[in-house]
């Protein structure tokens, strides 16, 4: 069963560091997400992408992060420089594109990147 | 706007018996509606979803919903919980967006 990939599973760094998280969605998936997830609470929208371009950046606090899909297939969201606040769950998922229509199609979720600002 | 909200952040459940998690929604339009489960150290799943055709929807692993416009309400039910079903649930409302509810932590006393 095809699956999202997503490295690496834990990463623990100090503040003021630089850190990398990595999807590879299924194959074929034209539209991937990176979501942030805070302990306790449910998973938040960072960025959307449509193939290579992004569709939805609106939450993405653009200041120290940056996130892209060069070849609109696996992705890299990258935090510069991390602060303590940025601890949680990243969530990577991917699905069919809706040809525009808006409608859904169902996210399929990766397992995770836990991110521990020290 | 449009969100949910889960009235448990936690719930406790014998082996066996049955199981009733909580999402009230707000909406100005007919919502599309989900219930994604969990597990510790694996990726969300798709349990179920609403889109505006029956409103007695049917997951996997036995679970259901039932959208009551109504209530604004979209509760997940179960007649039987079993051990595997400890995880955490989240009520979420949207199409392409999707916009999650806090969660609810399901947990199973054998």
């Amino acid at each position: 069963e095809a699956e999202v990939a997503q490295s690496p599973r834990y990463k623990i760094t100090e503040k003021s560091q630089a850190v990398a998280f990595w999807c590879d969605p299924i194959s074929g998936h034209a539209t991937l997400y990176w979501y942030r997830q805070i302990l306790g609470q449910g998973p938040e929208l960072l960025v959307q992408f449509q193939d290579e371009s992004v569709v939805d950046d609106s939450q993405l606090p653009k200041d120290r992060f940056s996130a892209e899909r060069l070849k609109g297939v696996d992705s890299t969201l990258k935090i510069q420089p991390a602060e303590l606040g940025d601890s949680a769950m990243y969530l990577c998922a991917s699905s069919l594109w809706d040809g525009g229509t808006g409608s859904y199609n169902e996210q399929f979720f990766g397992p995770g990147t836990r991110l521990t600002v020290l | 706007a449009q969100s949910v909200t889960q009235l448990d952040s936690h719930v406790s459940v014998s082996e066996g018996t049955p199981v009733l998690l909580r999402c009230n929604y707000s909406s100005s339009y007919s919502p599309s509606l989900f219930w994604y489960v969990q597990h510790p150290n694996k990726g969300l799943q798709l349990l179920l979803k609403y889109t505006s055709a029956a409103t007695l929807v049917k997951g996997i692993n036995g679970f259901e919903a039932e959208f009551k416009k109504s209530e604004t309400s979209f509760h997940l039910t179960k007649p039987s919980a079993h051990m595997s079903d400890a995880a955490e649930y989240f009520c979420v409302f949207g199409n392409e967006k999707l916009t999650f509810g806090t969660g609810t932590r399901l947990t199973i006393i054998p």
